[in-house]
């Protein structure tokens, strides 16, 4: 079983639309969780960190479920620069090992 | 501020000719750094990690190796490369004691 599992979409929304994004993750002792975006043939960068309260950052929103062993991923009002690959990333807490969902795809329609 | 800088951004060699990726990091002391590799369409695989210098731990077995001869420099090497060798290599650095990745710009190698 992977340790983290996304759907890889894609994603197809039109501008405006609110979508939504789920990870699960196997580890129930995972202690850190973040969401990373990555652009076509770009790196991944640190889009936010997910908070066991969930957190907000905009138009941003994620939450954790540790019951279920999920976190998401809300985008508000999508916008044509929110197209890109947003990759799950879960830790055991130790430091030294993160692990990567293979991402899933978000395009943003005119 | 601290800062990652990873070079060649691309790169195209010959099966069978060795390789040589460097990476360094500005602005902090002994970080975490680590080797990532994407192939195309596919998740980010980690490849070595090191928490200091000299310090490597190997993740997946492979005809790559790593090194670290100084703080903040981490070096990919392959004597020998394979076309099941190409794909995006990222370089990502992060503190210790703390969680969340910074990653370099990549390189983009393909092996023909």
């Amino acid at each position: 079983r992977k340790e983290v599992e996304q759907d890889p979409g894609p994603f197809n929304v039109p501008e405006g639309a609110t979508v939504a994004f789920n990870c699960t993750y196997s580890n129930s002792a995972s202690q850190s969780f973040f969401w990373y975006r990555q652009d076509c043939r770009k790196e991944p960068k640190l889009l936010m960190s997910v908070y066991s309260s969930g957190n907000e950052d905009g138009r941003f929103t994620a939450q954790l479920n540790r019951a279920s062993q999920y976190i998401s991923l809300l985008i508000r009002d999508s916008k044509l620069s929110d197209s890109a690959t947003y990759l799950c990333v879960v830790s055991p807490g130790a430091g030294n090992q993160f692990y990567f969902g293979t991402g899933t795809s978000l395009t943003v329609i005119p | 501020s601290q800062t990652i800088h990873q070079w060649p951004a691309t790169l195209v060699q010959p099966v069978g000719s060795p390789l040589s990726l460097e990476c360094t990091v500005e602005g902090t002391s002994n970080p975490n750094l680590y080797w990532y590799r994407q192939a195309a369409g596919r998740g980010l695989q980690l490849l070595f990690y090191s928490v200091g210098i000299g310090q490597i731990s190997s993740e997946v077995p492979q005809n790559l190796s790593a090194s670290r001869p100084q703080d903040r420099q981490f070096i990919l090497s392959s004597k020998k490369l394979l076309l099941s060798d190409s794909g995006f290599y990222l370089c990502a650095w992060s503190p210790k004691g703390q969680y969340g990745y910074t990653f370099g710009s990549g390189t983009r190698l393909t092996v023909v």
